[in-house]
């Protein structure tokens, strides 16, 4: 049963050009959801996050959209950084209780020069 | 500003031996977790403390696995008669409590290899 999913095993693009990573989520009581990036040999590294009641949230160059009616939300980078070369996982929890994380799978992010 | 350590970062043990991992939160944190990760796949949660109480575990954490944070402050992943499927990556994570912000920081995590 997997409740968040990244379809996307890997993605490829071109410096300066725009990176979005997708994830959908199946159960509708996440209300808080949340993108991490993780280097080789290194644990997951916060990014950013967005609660339910908003639709969008920006951080920098890392926007991350919700669609609650599709239960789909997407990270877009901009304009993309070969130090963006990672792999990508989305998270959702909900606000109350014991807020544990269900990750996806991960997309694998290259940047290429 | 010291993040989260975990303890050793590798492991290499035979099947049937038990080992212990320890992790040190981040010092204001009071809720701790512990997560397991494999390859191709995202990290799966193993259990939470909020302070010294563990409230909640996964059915992923079997009767093998027994996990204790004494003081509150860092907290212990043992694996008694280790299992080739117990390799795995295992991670530890520290927030500083409930609220739409909990975010929660991650260790660098102790890899297990059970041969």
């Amino acid at each position: 049963d997997q409740q968040v999913k990244q379809n996307s095993p890997s993605l490829s693009v071109q410096e300066g050009r725009i990176s979005i990573l997708n994830c959908d989520y199946t159960n509708s009581m996440f209300d808080y959801f949340l993108w991490y990036k993780k280097y080789p040999a290194e644990g997951p590294t916060f990014l950013i996050s967005i609660s339910s009641i908003k639709d969008k949230n920006e951080d920098g160059r890392f926007t991350v959209f919700l669609n609650k009616s599709a239960k789909h939300l997407s990270l877009h980078i901009v304009p993309s950084q070969p130090g963006d070369s990672a792999v990508y996982f989305c998270a959702a929890s909900k606000i109350q209780g014991a807020q544990k994380l269900v990750f996806g799978q991960g997309t694998r992010l290259t940047i290429n020069p | 500003d010291t993040g989260v350590s975990q303890d050793p970062r590798h492991k290499i043990t035979k099947r049937g031996q038990n080992v212990t991992f320890r992790c040190d939160p981040i010092s204001e944190h009071n809720r701790l977790y512990w997560y397991r990760q494999t390859l191709g796949q995202g990290p799966e949660f193993l259990t939470y403390f909020q302070n010294e109480a563990q409230l909640e575990k996964s059915r992923l954490l079997s009767d093998r696995f027994s996990a204790e944070r004494p003081k509150g402050s860092f907290s212990t992943l043992e694996i008694q008669r280790t299992e080739q499927g117990d390799s795995a990556m295992y991670l530890c994570a520290s927030s500083a409590g409930q609220g739409v912000e909990n975010i929660q920081y991650f260790g660098a995590g102790t890899r297990l290899s059970v041969l």
